[in-house]
């Protein structure tokens, strides 16, 4: 199947910096990316859609201010976790789809804020 | 409102054959995924029905029936390493997908 390279894997960082995670279609254009949360022992919780070129569309109760996303490519989707929080510590999905297709998962990024 | 069910856990024997039932309540439907998700790693593509059915592949198929609103995974053979959480998905009419919460499968010797 198609692949989408997420990083970083894992990050740690100090509560009030920002993080960005990246993801990159590699052999496909993602022409819609999702970003998800996942807290343990719980399902993919979808945080917000974006399509290339535009603005990125947010689930309800998800702060666009603070979790910005960029999808200035059909290639790549950038998440920025601004002025991040320990209870922001979680789990990070990123998927890319083209068209209706099925969505292919980056590796995921374990954020820890201490 | 939109709903996915699915078990929470299910504990299986080794060599055995599991069936993980999905029942789903959507507004619109273009298609059901199963994803097997392993613990701290991100969910990898299993199956993806959108008609009526059942889909085979290798030691995993996939049913549909759309007007029960009902899927099931079926795993054969089971081998430790199929321990994990699979998790139902379906694409509503904006094509957005609908998570399940997951069923943690545990495999015994």
């Amino acid at each position: 199947g198609a692949v989408v390279s997420q990083h970083p894997s894992w990050v740690i960082c100090k509560s009030g910096t920002s993080v960005k995670i990246e993801c990159r279609s590699l052999d496909f254009q993602a022409t819609t990316m999702f970003w998800y949360r996942q807290f343990p022992k719980q399902s993919l919780m979808l945080m917000a859609t974006s399509n290339e070129g535009s603005k990125a569309t947010y689930e309800q109760g998800v702060e666009k201010d603070k979790f910005l996303i960029n999808h200035a490519s059909l290639t790549l989707s950038t998440l920025t976790v601004t002025s991040a929080h320990p209870e922001d510590s979680s789990f990070y999905i990123c998927s890319g789809r083209t068209g209706e297709t099925e969505a292919f998962f980056g590796q995921g990024t374990r954020l820890t804020v201490v | 409102g939109q709903n996915i069910d699915q078990p929470t856990e299910m504990t299986a024997t080794e060599g055995a054959i599991v069936q993980i039932n999905c029942t789903y309540q959507t507004s619109g439907f273009n298609g059901l995924f199963w994803y097997q998700q392993h613990a701290g790693e991100a969910p990898t593509f299993l199956s993806y029905n959108v008609l009526d059915g059942l889909e085979e592949k290798g030691r995993f198929s996939s049913f549909l029936s759309r007007s029960k609103g009902y899927s099931y995974l079926l795993l054969k053979e089971l081998q430790m390493k199929d321990s994990a959480s699979y998790l139902c998905a379906v694409m509503d009419s904006n094509y957005q997908l609908i998570w399940g919460a997951g069923t943690k499968l545990i495999i015994k010797p």
